[in-house]
């Protein structure tokens, strides 16, 4: 079975500094990654996906993430957050042989502040 | 931008009662998923649905749930008989396609709470 771990379920910043939402998963067949955004009252948004290829990958926002797998990491990063950035971020995977579905961590709340 | 709209925002039922959450996918998408998260727990997969049939559903997904994509439009998911426990998040999301590599398109989520 799979399983996805995000080490923090919160994370307060100020404004300008870099951020790191660290992303663990297990897994013993290979998995695609996902990290996912949702801001206040709205619904999940893909922020950055890994399938295969380069292991450091970009995505919207100035977000990126790079995949680890000898640590089975998935850590999202971006040099300088805003306000805006303010959310609750989700690690995922999803498996090769099981469709679409989606196996979510716990989620961690970015909190940006001025 | 298209975009997944669910019904309503928020729910709020009496333990026993029977509930619909309402969905309605992009228009040319043709998978369909259910997620809910509990609160302070992990979004956790419910149900995919394809050609009007489950493609695949989770040991939560028992008895009790059902869903239904009755017109062509909407995707459904039916609670039947509520239980504390389900007090959720409840997501809703669409692909276009089934493929692991696919962007799931969610919904902004129906609050359900059951007292």
């Amino acid at each position: 079975a799979q399983s996805v771990t995000q080490l923090d379920s919160q994370v307060p910043v100020f404004e300008e500094a870099p951020v790191e939402l660290r992303c663990n998963y297990s897994s013993s067949v290979s998995v695609y990654l996902f990290w996912y955004v949702q801001y206040p009252n709205q619904g999940l948004q893909l922020l950055l996906k890994y399938l295969s290829g380069s292991t450091l990958v970009k995505g919207i926002n100035g977000f990126e993430a790079e995949f680890n797998k000898s640590q089975t990491s998935f850590h999202l990063r971006k040099p300088s957050v805003h306000i805006s950035d303010t959310a609750e971020y989700f690690c995922a995977v999803s498996v090769w042989n099981q469709g679409g579905k989606l196996i979510f961590g716990q989620g961690t709340e970015l909190s940006v502040k001025p | 931008e298209p975009e997944v709209t669910q019904t309503p925002s928020h729910q709020v039922t009496q333990m026993g009662q029977e509930v619909i959450l309402r969905c309605v996918p992009i228009s040319n998408h043709l998978y369909f998923y259910w997620y809910r998260q509990i609160l302070g727990q992990k979004v956790e997969f419910l149900v995919s649905f394809y050609n009007n049939e489950i493609s695949e559903k989770s040991e939560i997904f028992d008895d009790q749930f059902s869903v239904e994509r009755p017109d062509g439009s909407n995707f459904t998911l039916k609670i039947r008989s509520t239980k504390l426990e389900d007090s959720a998040m409840y997501f809703c999301a669409s692909s276009i396609d089934r493929g692991v590599r696919t962007e799931a398109f969610f919904g902004q989520g129906t609050r359900l709470t059951v007292v």
